[in-house]
């Protein structure tokens, strides 16, 4: 399968809101409502932010929210903070049993 | 404390083997979906690989289909990947990760294929 497409770098100012996209098809994030995020901070494992689609998983930040429309996925950061500066990820179901991930997006807080 | 713990990473010729383990604490692996996911050099995350917790289903992403086995050992509460006919590309960090939701991650291991 081919990898969901993702923005290469978003950045944007602290406070304000920055949203990630993540494209992909009809057999893939538009099929199944299984859509999940990361965030991986260099040299360290990728941390889990939000799962089927929208749903956020015990202990992270409000500011996380995702959402889908037919094959776009988005993760939204609102009130963006230094600490938001990093890697993020999507990965949906494709079928058949297999996963496919973003190319990854790196996210600037100027 | 609920964690996986990686291991078996190294460096091997092209073409050869390795074996690679996830050790699971705090909870029972055969009650979960575990995946092998894989981030080369400066490059992505890469899903490999993914188990049922019975171990009764397994699936392979195409460029390891006939080289890579997943399996799990449940008395040692353990994941493993076999690694056969290495290459060069799959040079990376390999993780272990928990759930259809890969809601846990291991620190990784780096495999490293090199002449």
């Amino acid at each position: 399968q081919s990898a969901l497409t993702q923005p290469a770098s978003v950045s944007g100012s602290p406070g304000q809101s920055i949203t990630i996209s993540c494209t992909g098809t009809s057999s893939d994030v538009g099929s199944y409502n299984l859509v999940s995020w990361y965030q991986q901070h260099p040299g360290k494992a990728p941390k889990l932010m939000i799962f089927e689609d929208s749903k956020r998983p015990s202990g992270v930040s409000n500011r996380f929210s995702g959402s889908k429309s037919g094959n776009t996925a988005s993760l939204t950061i609102s009130g963006l903070q230094a600490e938001d500066e990093t890697d993020y990820y999507c990965c949906s179901y494709a079928g058949s049993g297999s996963w496919v991930f973003g190319g990854g997006t790196k996210v600037t807080v100027l | 404390e609920v964690q996986l713990v990686e291991s078996g990473g190294g460096k091997v010729q092209p073409g050869g083997s390795l074996r690679l383990s996830c050790a699971a604490y705090g909870f029972s692996l055969s009650s979960n979906w575990m995946h092998w996911v894989r981030q080369g050099p400066g490059k992505g995350l890469v899903w490999v690989s993914r188990i049922k917790g019975d171990g009764s289903s397994t699936y392979y992403a195409d460029f390891v289909k006939g080289r890579f086995t997943i399996s799990r050992d449940t008395a040692k509460n353990t994941l493993y990947l076999q690694m056969n006919s290495l290459r060069v590309e799959d040079t990376a960090v390999y993780y272990c990760a928990r759930t259809d939701y890969f809601d846990l991650w291991g620190q990784g291991t780096l495999v490293t294929v090199s002449s």
